[in-house]
């Protein structure tokens, strides 16, 4: 079976500090990647999403970046913070191939003091 | 992304009671899915749906792909306090690629 992790858990960061976010998918290969962040408990938006190791695309501008060094690790950060940086960021992921059944992590929840 | 209307925003209902959301779009989609989300976690799937007039159905749970294809509906039956948190429908488009479009989710809230 799929198994889906994120950390860490939370995070509590100053503004104009640096982030990286991890995410990594167990139990299958050539997944296809999502990063999102909702606010407030509502609304997910979607930043980033990968179909391959190195093929980043982005949805929206942001203070953010991704990366994909490896098939099932995805990666995101910040090279300084601001403060609507805050929120929760959930990690996702596809089959590959026309599969557009998406399966979360468990979330990690960012504080931008 | 086109932008879901998800219906209703919130509900209270007591237990045993059934439930129906409902998602609109104004553009027409191939995929409808439905997810919940309990408090500090992530979403979780419990229905996906590929065609037009779909009935799928996961224990207690019932969802329709609308025959316009451009809405969705989810049904609880018996409701059960263990089914409170936030539903989310998310549709695709032909022209999507890979990204689903997101309503802003039903909050839900069972007394025993």
């Amino acid at each position: 079976s799929q198994t889906i992790h994120q950390w860490p858990a939370t995070l509590v960061q100053p503004v104009g500090s640096p982030l990286s976010l991890e995410c990594t998918v167990e139990g299958t290969s050539n997944p296809n990647l999502y990063w999102y962040r909702q606010a407030a408990g509502r609304g997910l938006q979607l930043l980033f999403y990968s179909v391959g190791i190195g093929q980043i695309s982005s949805e929206v501008p942001q203070n953010l970046s991704a990366s994909r060094p490896q098939d099932r690790q995805f990666i995101l950060s910040s090279k300084k913070l601001l403060l609507s940086d805050s929120g929760f960021y959930l990690c996702a992921w596809s089959r590959g191939g026309g599969s557009y059944e998406q399966y979360f992590g468990p979330g990690t929840r960012l504080t931008v003091t | 992304g086109q932008q879901l209307n998800q219906s209703p925003q919130s509900m209270f209902i007591q237990e045993g009671e059934d439930v129906s959301m409902n998602c609109t779009s104004s553009s027409i989609f191939n995929t409808w899915l439905w997810y919940k989300q309990d408090p500090g976690e992530g979403p979780v799937l419990l229905i996906a749906l590929y065609k037009a007039g779909e009935l799928t159905s996961n224990g207690r749970l019932t969802a329709q792909f609308g025959i316009t294809r451009k809405d969705s509906f989810l049904n609880i039956s018996a409701s059960i306090p263990s089914d409170v948190g936030i539903y989310f429908c998310a549709g695709r488009g032909s022209n999507s690629g890979y990204a689903l479009n997101f309503g802003k989710g039903t909050s839900l809230l069972v007394t025993p």
